[in-house]
């Protein structure tokens, strides 16, 4: 089945830690994008990446990275500098980066500050 | 800055009658529109998407889209208790050079379907 995974579907870190959290798609696509949701507001882009190699900040990049070394993976990582990471994060994906195909989400990460 | 507005809701509608859903949108150079429903602690899923004015149909839903005031809405006809949710409205803009630079979400209405 072709789609997008992300891993942990739950993840809890400690103060002062990095966390990785991992976004893999099947389905060829070209683009794709990392989000966070907080409870009751819409999604905010965080990066995204046009093809391999490449990628942009979006709204809310600080404290976060990412890398794009390989089409099908585009993981996020939540470093110690992101003063407030509790929050559902969201990966997505498009056939292409022009902007007029549709982004196909993966199921979530929760993210737990403890 | 891109924005995107919703009204939060909650919407509560009859079972069985029409639901709308309305957006508006700043970025005059917006190029495609997008609807996504999203259950409560699950990911969003993409309902329709339409790039011209005007109105598309597919099944229960019907997207209506009007460039020139710069609103898109999505109409649920014979609305099901499955259909409560929060309905997301996404923008996608090109940016110079092409390309594009990830959508904008509204935050969201929530609609409520009364049995």
């Amino acid at each position: 089945d072709g789609g997008i995974t992300q891993s942990p579907k739950y993840l809890f870190r400690k103060e002062g830690q990095n966390v990785t959290l991992s976004c893999e798609q099947n389905l060829n696509h070209d683009a794709m994008y990392w989000y966070r949701q907080d409870p009751g507001q819409g999604l905010r882009l965080i990066y995204y990446s046009q093809i391999v190699n490449d990628f942009q900040k979006g709204d809310i990049a600080e404290g976060y990275s990412v890398s794009r070394e390989k089409k099908e993976s585009f993981p996020l990582t939540v470093t110690s500098a992101q003063k407030n990471p509790t929050a559902f994060y969201l990966c997505a994906s498009s056939a292409t980066p022009t902007g007029n195909t549709e982004a196909f989400f993966g199921q979530g990460t929760r993210l737990t500050v403890v | 800055q891109k924005e995107v507005e919703q009204n939060s809701g909650p919407l509560s509608v009859p079972e069985g009658a029409i639901a709308s859903l309305n957006c508006t949108y700043s970025d005059r150079g917006s190029q495609s529109f997008f609807w996504y429903r999203q259950y409560s602690g699950k990911s969003p899923e993409l309902i329709m998407f339409i790039y011209s004015n005007g109105d598309k149909e597919d099944g229960r839903f019907t997207a209506q889209l009007n460039k020139a005031s710069q609103y898109v809405s999505l109409l649920i006809r014979d609305s099901q208790p499955s259909d409560s949710a929060t309905y997301l409205c996404a923008v996608n803009a090109l940016r110079w050079g092409g390309g594009a630079d990830g959508l904008t979400f509204g935050k969201g209405t929530h609609l409520i379907i009364q049995p």
